[in-house]
């Protein structure tokens, strides 16, 4: 089975741009969630979508925003990029039992310039 | 109180040798508990997942769940070079989001 899988990998984008990324989840999993990871702050919860709803989000400014698609892919956007937003963004997916693994994909390196 | 807290590193054990790392978490409601393993560079591998209490093994890994300490833990036995990494604790409390922990990071010495 494949796993997830992110793209594009790497990014450049000067402050003020925005910026698309994509996520697929495992085949079968239907909840997709996303994170940021920083040297300062770790890994921080964005959000998650389940069955193309937000269900969940975490502490961050509208500036960041996602969807998910009826196939279960899902997208994140970060609109007016700042310099603070350079960073590895994670998404990672799961089933929706209770008790249920979560698995990353490879993450998108995003530099703002 | 952070919501999900780690034992400080580094962590430095020789090789051969049974690496212990901790976590304690605050939600009491937390559902189940995930040790992640990240190389420098790369994103979280999942290595052991745990919800009931008690130990769970999985080769050369067991983790511990307490949940009336609100402790988790990780031992690797017959620690490797190549167990060298981070490894992050996480919480599950609602829905499919986790909490992490800052990590510890493990080096082990040949």
């Amino acid at each position: 089975k494949a796993g997830v899988t992110q793209t594009p990998r790497y990014l450049i984008k000067t402050r003020g741009q925005q910026v698309t990324l994509s996520c697929s989840p495992i085949s079968g999993h239907r909840s997709v969630s996303w994170y940021q990871q920083t040297p300062g702050q770790g890994l921080q919860f964005l959000f998650e979508y389940f069955s193309e709803t937000q269900r969940n989000k975490g502490n961050f400014p509208g500036r960041f925003s996602g969807r998910q698609f009826s196939n279960s892919r899902s997208e994140m956007n970060v609109s007016t990029l700042e310099l603070g937003d350079s960073a590895l963004y994670l998404c990672a997916s799961s089933t929706d039992r209770a008790y249920n693994e979560q698995f990353f994909g490879p993450g998108t390196r995003l530099t703002v310039l | 109180q952070k919501e999900v807290e780690q034992n400080s590193g580094p962590l430095s054990v020789p090789e051969g040798a049974i690496a212990s790392l901790n976590c304690t978490y605050s939600d009491r409601g937390s559902q189940s508990f995930f040790w992640y393993r990240q190389y420098s560079g790369k994103s979280p591998e999942l290595i052991m997942f745990i919800y009931s209490n008690g130990d769970k093994e999985d080769g050369r890994f067991t983790a511990q769940l307490n949940k009336a300490s609100q402790y988790v833990s990780l031992l690797i036995r017959d620690s490797q070079p190549s167990d060298s990494a981070t490894y992050l604790c996480a919480v599950k409390t609602s829905g499919s989001r986790l909490t992490f922990g800052e990590g510890t990071q493990l080096t082990v010495n040949p």
